[in-house]
């Protein structure tokens, strides 16, 4: 089974709205980590938010959030104000910390957003 | 703290050829990770060391593939007998215990 899901392959937002990108995850681990990363067409991999299987809040950073919902393994990244800088492929990020081979990070096919002018 | 380096940034290779890339991740992170990404798709992970130990190597990953991380500062990654379906993106990344900091990675092409 995947580990991560991503099941928008493509997501068009008008500049300024705000967009939701989907993201579900599985696992049987208690402790585990999400993330989500921002690759522009220059390649790199670039951190934007994270949320700890344990913490009671949604996670925000900026124009970031994430809406970590732990019944339903889904962790979706919401970004409000779109600007044309944030048109990239965006990647949720599974981290498992596994008790014999420490910390494994796990990645979904990733979604491009397009923000339209 | 000069981030995640990685070298070299393109490699063209004759299908056959061995190729090595190296990776020196931020010091005193002591977690480093191999990936490869292709066109379109995430980061698929390769291996995983934790200071000079390699603690996991993932089951996709032939024998042709090895990596070495001595004294657990910077780690190699060489490819044997390189094929047409090497040809990717791959990405290094170090981790102090909680996110992953990327490098710029190496993109290869296997001709």
């Amino acid at each position: 089974a995947q580990k991560i899901t991503q099941t928008q392959p493509g997501m068009f937002v008008q500049e300024k709205e705000a967009v939701t990108l989907d993201c579900t995850y599985d696992t049987s681990d208690p402790s585990y980590g999400l993330f989500w990363y921002k690759q522009p067409s220059s390649g790199e991999m670039i951190f934007l938010i994270y949320q700890g299987s344990y913490d009671q809040q949604n996670a925000t950073e900026g124009r970031y959030s994430l809406n970590f919902q732990k019944a339903r393994k889904s962790a979706n990244l919401v970004i409000s104000a779109s600007q044309l800088g944030d048109s990239a492929m965006y990647f949720c990020a599974m981290r498992e910390d596994m008790e014999y081979t420490g910390n494994q990070f796990y990645f979904g096919t990733g979604t491009s957003l397009t923000v339209i002018p | 703290d000069t981030g995640v380096s990685q070298d070299p940034r393109h490699k063209i290779t004759k299908r056959g050829q061995n190729v090595t890339f190296r990776c020196d991740p931020i010091s005193e992170h002591n977690r480093l990770y191999w990936y490869r990404q292709t066109l379109g798709q995430g980061p698929e992970f390769l291996t995983y060391f934790q200071n000079e130990a390699q603690l996991e190597k993932s089951r996709l990953l032939s024998d042709r593939f090895s990596a070495e991380r001595p004294k657990g500062s910077f780690s190699t990654l060489e490819i044997q007998r390189t094929e047409q379906g090497d040809s990717a993106m791959y990405l290094c990344a170090s981790s102090p215990g909680g996110k992953l900091f990327f490098g710029s990675g190496t993109q290869l092409s296997v001709l």
